[in-house]
């Protein structure tokens, strides 16, 4: 039981670049969200999902869009690359129950 | 969701207890308090919750006021793996897809 898997663990981008943040869970959990940390700060809600084939804006969705076509898989994607995107990415997802999230390891992103 | 307020920093020596404060005045009847935490790079961790009743597991223990308007989490024999940031979140299990705010926490150093 791996929890949640998060890929890359590093990347260094180019302004104006795109990639995809990989995030996959074996819990079969039908929540799934994307936060982003910026350094000495509190983690941010940027999109999440309820099921497969549903998504939703966060707190701070702009420049990032999101797809989820399975209950594993919620990946992040990043468009144009912008320096204001440097931060560490973390996914997480719950059964919406009672208890807690679980939280994958983080993508550290820097964008130069 | 309620508003929390924690102290920003506080040491501990190893091997003694720990006892972090969370204020939560605000909190209404449904609203669960939760307690995670991060250490150093790493994805938030989930440690405990409670409603109404002191809770206990193998990570730590959860006391709550009579009145629900403050909370302690108790690590009992702190060790320098327990030095993170902790977060006390007030939230409503059922609607807390993307609800889950992060505030600042408080930063505990286990000292030797």
């Amino acid at each position: 039981n791996a929890g949640v898997t998060q890929t890359p663990k590093f990347r260094i981008l180019k302004i104006g670049q795109s990639m995809t943040l990989q995030c996959t869970q074996d819990m079969n959990h039908n929540y799934m969200y994307w936060y982003r940390q910026d350094p000495g700060m509190g983690l941010k809600l940027i999109y999440y999902s309820v099921g497969a084939g549903i998504t939703d804006k966060g707190e701070v969705p702009n420049g990032y869009n999101v797809s989820r076509s399975t209950t594993e898989d919620f990946p992040l994607r990043l468009e144009l690359a912008a320096p204001s995107q440097t931060s560490v990415y973390f996914c997480a997802s719950t059964d919406a129950g009672v208890y807690g999230y679980t939280f994958g390891s983080g993508t550290r992103l820097t964008v130069v | 969701d309620a508003k929390t307020t924690q102290p920003p920093s506080m040491d501990c020596a190893e091997g003694r207890a720990a006892n972090l404060p969370c204020n939560h005045s605000t909190i209404s009847g449904n609203e669960y308090v939760y307690w995670y935490r991060q250490i150093h790079s790493q994805g938030p961790q989930y440690i405990i919750h409670g409603l109404k009743n002191n809770e206990t597991n193998e990570m730590a223990s959860l006391i709550i006021t009579e009145d629900r308007k403050s909370s302690t989490l108790i690590l009992p024999h702190a060790t320098l793996r327990d030095t993170a940031v902790y977060y006390c979140i007030v939230t409503t299990p059922t609607d807390s897809w993307g609800k889950l705010q992060f505030g600042a926490g408080t930063q505990v150093v286990v000292t030797p």
